[in-house]
């Protein structure tokens, strides 16, 4: 069956460093590649996607890179803040871009 | 403009009463998404609506499950008879039509509805 693992449920850095959550996914091979912020009581936000045929995507902080071969994304925060502490979501779409399929999600904490 | 708005934000019944939970997508959003997150489980797809139509209900665990959707504008979920396993947050997506949007796949998630069976 389908499978999302991200790599660890927390990640603890220091202000200033640069965060790098990974998504490893099996049995699947998606078109699209989601990440979502989601902070406590809240929905999930949505951050960024990158296409089957992008290696990379850019947006302010946020870099992410998609390796179909290695069935892999990573996700950096650069010059990471307090305000960047939540729970980040990795999801993949099929084709047709409609059902996500969500991992479980890693904790960022930030520490000033 | 408002976004995804869910409704109530936390219901607490007792087994084998019946709940309807509520989700107002944002408004022109012709695809509306149903999504539960089991504690200690990813957030998981129920299904998806295009306008008033079931595109996909593949993710709906049973029949105690019942989505509506009528005139493609606000969406219901009743679980009736609710069971034990059925608590979680139910979290409703929409977004717009595939072809209009430069990201046709990002979706808007709302705040979600915590449902506690007891």
């Amino acid at each position: 069956s389908q499978k999302i693992e991200q790599n660890s449920e927390a990640l603890n850095i220091q202000e200033g460093k640069t965060a790098t959550l990974t998504c490893n996914y099996t049995n699947y091979s998606p078109a699209y590649l989601q990440w979502y912020r989601q902070d406590p009581g809240r929905g999930p936000v949505f951050l960024l996607l990158i296409r089957e045929n992008e290696k990379e995507k850019r947006k302010e902080r946020l870099k992410v890179t998609f390796d179909t071969t290695l069935k892999q994304s990573l996700f950096h925060i650069t010059a990471s803040q307090p305000a960047d502490s939540a729970t980040y979501l990795c999801a993949l779409s099929n084709q047709a871009g409609t059902a996500l399929i969500f991992g479980k999600g890693t904790t960022l904490s930030v520490s000033s | 403009e408002a976004g995804v708005t869910q409704f109530p934000s936390h219901s607490v019944i007792e087994k084998g009463q019946t709940v309807t939970l509520r989700c107002d997508p944002i408004s022109g959003h012709d695809n509306l998404y149903w999504y539960r997150r089991v504690m200690g489980k990813e957030i998981k797809f129920l299904l998806h609506f295009v306008k008033e139509s079931k595109q996909d209900e593949s993710g709906m665990p049973n029949n105690r499950f019942l989505a509506e959707r009528t005139g493609g504008t606000y969406s219901t979920l009743k679980v009736q008879p609710a069971e034990l396993e059925d608590s979680g947050v139910y979290f409703c997506a929409s977004s717009q039509y595939l072809y209009r949007t430069a990201d046709p796949y990002e979706q808007y998630f709302g705040p979600g509805t915590r449902l506690t069976v007891t």
